[in-house]
């Protein structure tokens, strides 16, 4: 069992918007800035999507956008291409000892979701 | 060009142990925290350890706890990842990625460790 909680799948046709949700708990979505998002096609590495729940780095399509509430993350694509089909994995930075933020211990420091797989009709 | 080339997966009997490396060019790979994620044939991702520019800070899942242990040589650009007690659950692809804090914008091609007998 994931850490983080994403639905299994989604679909959506061409030009649609569609969104990934992303549930953890105040010790890791809901209580820091370090939400990431990911795009896995078949047989390839991940590629960073999404980093601090917002931020989108060089050179990926303004389509895709992150947000949060609470302890849920949100990935929206808009205008669904054919190419965005593919595995989406959540991450955030996870703290089981919330008197320490960074540094000391054995905590694990990152999680991930268990994937949505996206379907372009 | 940022490049991340892991190299020392096979074959190993559950028991085992098993050194993986990562080759990072592109980038001074000494001002970057490191990371080791992993992911089982048809399953999920899950990060296994990372490692402060320095090396003066290790985390590791609970998984792998007193079982792996992630190094650097920052001279050579390079990660390890040293696997000891290895059992089939460890089997999976292991990627290296670059992490500039708690995100990992860089990753290699991973590794496939296959843990059977």
């Amino acid at each position: 069992q994931s850490a983080l909680t994403q639905p299994a799948s989604v679909s959506g046709s061409p030009g649609q918007s569609i969104t990934i949700s992303c549930t953890g708990t105040s010790s890791d979505v809901g209580g820091y800035i370090y939400v990431s998002w990911y795009q896995q096609h078949p047989g390839k590495a991940p590629k960073l999507m999404i980093y601090d729940v917002t931020n989108r780095p060089s050179g990926v399509s303004n389509r895709f956008s992150g947000s949060k509430s609470g302890n849920t993350a949100s990935l929206t694509i808009s205008g669904l291409q054919a190419e965005d089909e593919a595995d989406y994995y959540c991450s955030s930075y996870a703290s089981t000892d919330t008197r320490v933020l960074f540094g000391g211990g054995t905590n694990t420091r990152v999680v991930f979701g268990g994937g949505t797989k996206l379907t372009v009709l | 060009e940022v490049q991340l080339v892991e190299s020392g997966g096979g074959l190993v009997q559950p028991g085992g142990s098993l050194r993986l490396s990562c080759a990072a060019s592109g980038f001074t790979s000494s001002s970057y925290w490191m990371s080791w994620v992993r992911q089982a044939p048809g399953k999920g991702l899950e990060w296994v350890a990372n490692i402060k520019q320095d090396g003066s800070e290790i985390y590791y899942v609970a998984s792998v706890k007193g079982r792996f242990t992630i190094s650097r040589d920052n001279a050579k650009n390079s990660l390890y990842l040293q696997m000891n007690s290895l059992s089939a659950d460890d089997t999976a692809v292991y990627y290296c990625a670059r992490e500039p804090f708690l995100y990992f914008d860089h990753w290699g091609q991973g590794t496939l460790v296959t843990v059977s007998s």
